[in-house]
């Protein structure tokens, strides 16, 4: 069974630069998150989908960051303008609906440097 | 906001030791996972504790829970040089929230 993809896997950019991240979750799961996970930290969740419905975003920061997930499949991540404070590596998760236990399997990540 | 505080922040022992980490939690919990992260592999989960569950084992690994502490430990008996790295606790909050601490860096020495 192939996991989470994500992409691009690192990406450098320059401060008010925009960027953005893909994440193509396990077939058949139905709810998609993404984390962001700053250096010596724990993943904070940033947005949770059930579908291609929000279910939480209380903190993203959503004057610069925004999530879609058409289709109710894959997603993508935006940034605009990035932060100094944006560097972090971004994870994608995936887990099946109605999982009681939510087991959550996590992409790669995509690491994201702001200079 | 992060509800789980894992204690140590770095450990390092000697291949064949065991390590244990502790997690420290602020909240009513429905249940406690644990994950894995290193570089090869990314994030993994581990093993999860149901909130009415004392401990459990799986392979090496034995979880324990203390709701009146909320508390829980992980323990890695025998450890092995591909068991280094970085262990989170992460609690579920409502349905499907997972809220994770900030984590244990593991490394076992050979």
């Amino acid at each position: 069974e192939a996991g989470v993809a994500q992409s691009p896997r690192y990406k450098i950019i320059e401060k008010r630069q925009s960027v953005a991240f893909w994440c193509n979750p396990i077939s058949g799961h139905a709810t998609l998150y993404w984390y962001q996970q700053i250096l010596g930290q724990g993943p904070k969740l940033l947005i949770q989908f059930q579908n291609n419905g929000v279910v939480d975003d209380s903190q993203l920061p959503k004057d610069r960051f925004s999530a879609e997930r058409l289709k109710g499949v894959d997603s993508t991540l935006k940034i605009q303008p990035a932060k100094l404070e944006d560097s972090a590596v971004y994870l994608c998760a995936s887990s099946m609906q109605g999982t009681v236990y939510n087991e959550q399997f996590f992409g790669p990540g995509t690491r994201l440097t702001v200079l | 906001s992060q509800q789980g505080e894992e204690d140590p922040q770095a450990l390092s022992i000697q291949e064949g030791e065991n390590a244990t980490m502790n997690c420290s939690y602020k909240t009513s919990i429905n249940n406690l996972q644990w994950y894995r992260q290193n570089s090869g592999r990314g994030l993994v989960h581990l093993i999860l504790i149901r909130s009415n569950e004392r401990e459990k084992h799986s392979g090496r690994l034995r979880v324990t829970l203390d709701t009146s502490k909320k508390s829980s430990s992980l323990l890695i008996t025998a450890s092995r040089a591909a068991d280094t790295a970085s262990y989170f606790c992460a609690t579920l909050e409502g349905a499907q929230k997972l809220v994770f601490g900030q984590g244990t860096r593991l490394t076992i020495n050979p």
